[in-house]
């Protein structure tokens, strides 16, 4: 069964620090996806980026950059320079292929509460 | 813009009453899903749909029924609600050609309260 874990449950920082969240995630398939969603203070989710499991390249966007490391089934986020706007709930998730009829059921994990004071 | 709308917004009830929420897409993806957030639990799925009439069960379905008429609506029953089913309920929806493995687009959220 396919599990993720952010141990992380709470994180708090000054603003303009660099800060990582980490995701650590199990499964057995060697073909699988891994997303992170952002949940900010009004409650919607808001989609990050998607990255499959053939693809270990780093992604850099703007201020976010995520690090993917099979070797040690991680697929931590880094905000550079954080601002008081990057206070939320991050949550990593994890989906397998393929369930033909489900499509796509991510599995998520227990999310990190970010809290960047200024 | 994914244009998924739920509702009610927030609703309180009392133990053993039913409850419906309403899951409405505007643009006929095939694919809906509903999870529940709990502190400390993330999301967690409780059914899902593939098509009309189409529907299974996903790793929190117990005490919860779905139905799914049209494509348009989702809808989840709590037949006879109870404070552990008090949470945030998450409508999602993955867009038609992105993939087995697409990413998933969320409503608003739904908070019940079963006093």
């Amino acid at each position: 069964a396919q599990k993720v874990t952010q141990a992380q449950t709470e994180i708090s920082v000054v603003e303009k620090e660099d800060v990582t969240l980490d995701c650590v995630y199990e499964t057995r398939d060697t073909t699988y996806y891994l997303f992170w969603y952002k949940q900010p203070p009004s409650g919607e989710l808001v989609f990050l980026i998607r990255r499959n499991s053939f693809d270990e390249q780093n992604e850099i966007s703007g201020r976010y950059s995520w690090n993917f490391q099979k070797s040690t089934s991680s697929f931590n986020f880094t905000i550079t320079a954080s601002q008081v706007v990057d206070s939320a709930v991050y949550f990593c998730a994890l989906s397998e292929a393929l369930n033909n009829n489900a499509g796509n059921m991510l599995t998520f994990g227990g999310g990190t509460r970010l809290m960047v004071k200024p | 813009d994914a244009g998924i709308t739920q509702s009610p917004r927030h609703k309180v009830t009392e133990t053993g009453t039913p409850v419906t929420l309403r899951c409405h897409q505007t643009e006929n993806h095939r694919y809906m899903y509903w999870y529940r957030q709990d502190p400390g639990h993330g999301l967690r799925l409780i059914h899902y749909s593939y098509g009309v009439k189409d529907t299974d069960k996903g790793e929190v379905s117990d005490g919860y029924s779905v139905s799914r008429s049209k494509t348009e609506d989702f809808l989840l029953t709590l037949e006879s609600a109870t404070s552990s089913q008090t949470s945030v309920y998450f409508c999602a929806i993955r867009e038609d050609g992105t993939g087995e493995t697409g990413e998933l687009f969320f409503g608003e959220g739904s908070r019940l309260t079963v006093l």
